[in-house]
């Protein structure tokens, strides 16, 4: 199956922090969505993108479709102790209709 | 607008018994996705249907699984003779259409545990 790669496995930032994170893929991806997961809660969606280059916001996140389909980042701006959770990337691919996941990114955030 | 709503949230299972899943898509919504996560890891698809078809299960284990989603009524991800490998949270997405350039939202989960 697709393989989508987030690193680092765990960050721990200060609040009032930025924070970047990586997902990237061997295979040429549709779609990129980020989304969030808080425990013993399902993903929520933060946000979608559909066409390679676009960049997108959504209050203090950011993400951005690669040029080349094959990777995405995860922007988040001034941390604030709510964002706390595990955030994956999602990619969908033409012709099929599943998403892979990456493994995802534990943000930690420190008052 | 409800979510998608799946039940139970919880199951306790014996090994040997049967495990039944519920998932109700959003109002308008068509298309389901079955997913199962182990502990920390990613979301693995499973079975994508719509009203009474599968469309694909090419993630479902070839037995003790299976899924339906009738005409009527929420879509069922049935796992018979439960083994302790089954144990896993198990999410259903619904999508108002094909996944291109659309979205696809999660219900909280089933968290399903064989003793």
């Amino acid at each position: 199956g697709q393989q989508l790669n987030q690193s680092p496995q765990s960050m721990f930032i200060q609040e009032g922090e930025d924070v970047s994170m990586n997902c990237t893929s061997s295979s040429i991806f549709n779609t990129w969505l980020w989304y969030k997961q808080d425990p013993g809660e399902g993903p929520v969606l933060l946000i979608a993108l559909y066409k390679a280059g676009e960049l997108t916001s959504n209050g203090r996140l950011t993400a951005q479709f690669g040029i080349t389909r094959k990777d995405s980042f995860l922007n988040i701006s001034a941390s604030i102790p709510s964002d706390v959770g595990i955030y994956f990337c999602a990619g969908q691919w033409y012709g099929n209709n599943r998403l892979a996941f990456g493994k995802g990114n534990q943000v930690v955030v420190i008052p | 607008n409800a979510g998608v709503m799946q039940n139970p949230r919880h199951l306790v299972r014996r090994r040997g018994q049967e495990a039944r899943l519920r998932c109700s898509p959003m109002k308008g919504h068509s298309h389901v996705y079955w997913y199962r996560q182990l502990p920390e890891e990613g979301l693995k698809f499973m079975v994508y249907l719509q009203k009474e078809n599968i469309i694909d299960e090419s993630g479902m284990p070839k037995e003790r699984f299976s899924a339906e989603f009738p005409k009527e009524g929420p879509s069922i991800l049935r796992i018979q003779q439960v083994v302790r490998g089954d144990s896993a949270a198990y999410f259903c997405a619904s999508s108002s259409r094909v996944l291109e350039n659309t979205e696809a939202f999660f219900g909280q989960g089933t968290r399903l545990t064989v003793v």
